[in-house]
């Protein structure tokens, strides 16, 4: 059980467009959701929480207007880059779970802007 | 947010050799976990403390969460070339969930 699915893999982009990231928990309800960066050999950076029907959290000095979080029904959270960059570049992870439980990992986006 | 102090940054090991890294926090969690995360991948549990002075196996690997609440540590026993990887600790209280900066671990065979 405890299944989290995220789609794309890996996308390759145009520098001004935007890029949507999926998250889903394919088994189980997912009342929080997070967004993670990772930079190269670096620990994960949380982005935002996320919870079902409710604006996104952001940490500081994440744009919240660049980064965009919807959190529409438990098993689906997107995570939109907008008027991508080459410095948005990375690593993107989400994990799911619900509220003080474990949770688990999406297999991660790797996003490249050119 | 606010990091772990996880230690060693990086360990090179022979096969069969054991392995010991650990977690400081100023910090009490009422969890701790300890995760692994391969090239390309998002990390994976491989155990969930929940008590204070816990000490759980799985396999080959144990974990114990610190009886102050504030550290944990995880040993691999007998190290075998797909052992590879990052490993993450990382403390929860409910919905807050703080990580280390990781353990590069490798494995000579």
């Amino acid at each position: 059980g405890a299944v989290v699915s995220q789609h794309p893999s890996r996308v390759i982009c145009k520098s001004g467009t935007s890029v949507k990231i999926e998250c889903r928990s394919l088994d189980f309800q997912a009342t929080t959701m997070f967004w993670y960066r990772q930079f190269p050999k670096k620990s994960l950076m949380l982005m935002a929480t996320s919870n079902e029907g409710s604006k996104a959290t952001y940490e500081q000095g994440v744009e919240k207007d660049k980064f965009l979080i919807n959190h529409a029904s438990l098993t689906l959270s997107t995570l939109t880059v907008t008027s991508a960059h080459p410095e948005d570049s990375s690593f993107y992870i989400c994990s799911a779970g619900r509220t003080g439980g474990s949770y688990t990992f999406g297999s991660g986006t790797r996003l490249t802007v050119v | 947010g606010q990091q772990l102090n996880q230690s060693p940054q990086s360990m090179f090991i022979q096969e069969g050799e054991d392995v010991s890294m650990n977690c400081t926090s100023s910090s009490i969690f009422n969890t701790w976990l300890w995760y692994k995360q391969d090239p390309g991948e998002g990390p994976v549990l491989l155990i969930a403390l929940y008590k204070a002075g816990e000490l759980t196996s799985n396999g080959r690997l144990t974990a114990q969460f610190g009886i102050t609440r504030k550290d944990s540590f995880l040993n691999i026993s007998a190290s075998i070339p797909s052992d590879v990887g990052i490993y993450f600790c990382a403390g929860q209280n409910n919905n807050d969930m703080r990580f280390g900066a990781g353990t590069r671990l490798t494995v000579k065979p």
